[in-house]
């Protein structure tokens, strides 16, 4: 069985500050991770994927991904309001459960302003 | 360019029942992953289907059913509705060449009774 496992929260942090989201999986063969943003009440919403070690940036989001630590991690620059919401660290499977997505249970953020 | 839809929106049964889920894939893309989000949970990987069949299946019981239409749009269909399915259904799609990528629907919420 392939874990996901992420800090539940909630986290709060005020306006501008930087909010930082972490995960861990188990299976230290998986070569795919993904970040989605879910508002309460609504679906997933993918905001990040990242396949290689190292750092990926777009706009005010930074993801880092650590295979040999098995860690993956969300950054949010200047944090906003609008930024309040569940987001949902997802590992790929592969081998015989390629192509399906396992999930944490999310970790809630709220921004103040 | 419309994304990931489903019907219908909301759904109330009452146990025993049976229940039909509908989804269409984003355009572009063939392949449907069906997921059960319960509250405070991440979502659970229940079954996905590519070129109209099963491809792979979650720890779910038979009571789960799917299938896969020639347009690419897919059904969930779930029997002897127990209040344990009571949940958020996600349709994921993907694209054939961008394949690790899953983009979500609004879902439809199932309540129980």
């Amino acid at each position: 069985q392939k874990e996901v496992e992420q800090n539940s929260g909630p986290l709060s942090v005020p306006e501008g500050a930087i909010a930082s989201l972490n995960c861990t999986y188990s299976d230290r063969g998986s070569q795919s991770f993904f970040w989605y943003r879910q508002y309460s009440g609504k679906s997933p919403e993918l905001i990040m994927s990242i396949y290689s070690n190292g750092d990926k940036e777009d706009g005010r989001f930074t993801a880092q991904l650590n295979k040999a630590s098995q860690y993956v991690s969300l950054l949010i620059r200047d944090s906003q309001p609008s930024d309040s919401a569940t987001y949902l660290c997802a590992v790929k499977g592969r081998g015989s459960t390629l192509g399906r997505l396992y999930f944490g249970r999310g970790t809630q953020l709220t921004v103040w302003p | 360019d419309a994304g990931v839809t489903q019907s219908p929106t909301h759904l109330i049964k009452t146990r025993g029942q049976q229940v039909t889920l509908r989804c269409s894939p984003k355009s572009g893309h063939d392949t449907v992953s069906w997921y059960q989000q319960a509250l405070g949970q991440g979502p659970q990987f229940i079954f996905q289907y590519y070129e109209e069949e099963e491809r792979q299946r979650g720890n779910f019981p038979d009571r789960f059913s799917g299938h896969q239409f020639p347009n690419y749009s897919s059904e969930l269909n779930v029997n002897a509705l127990l209040l344990g399915d009571s949940a958020l259904y996600l349709c994921a799609s993907s694209h054939p060449q961008i394949y690790n990528e899953q983009f979500f629907g609004p879902g439809t919420r199932l309540t129980v009774l």
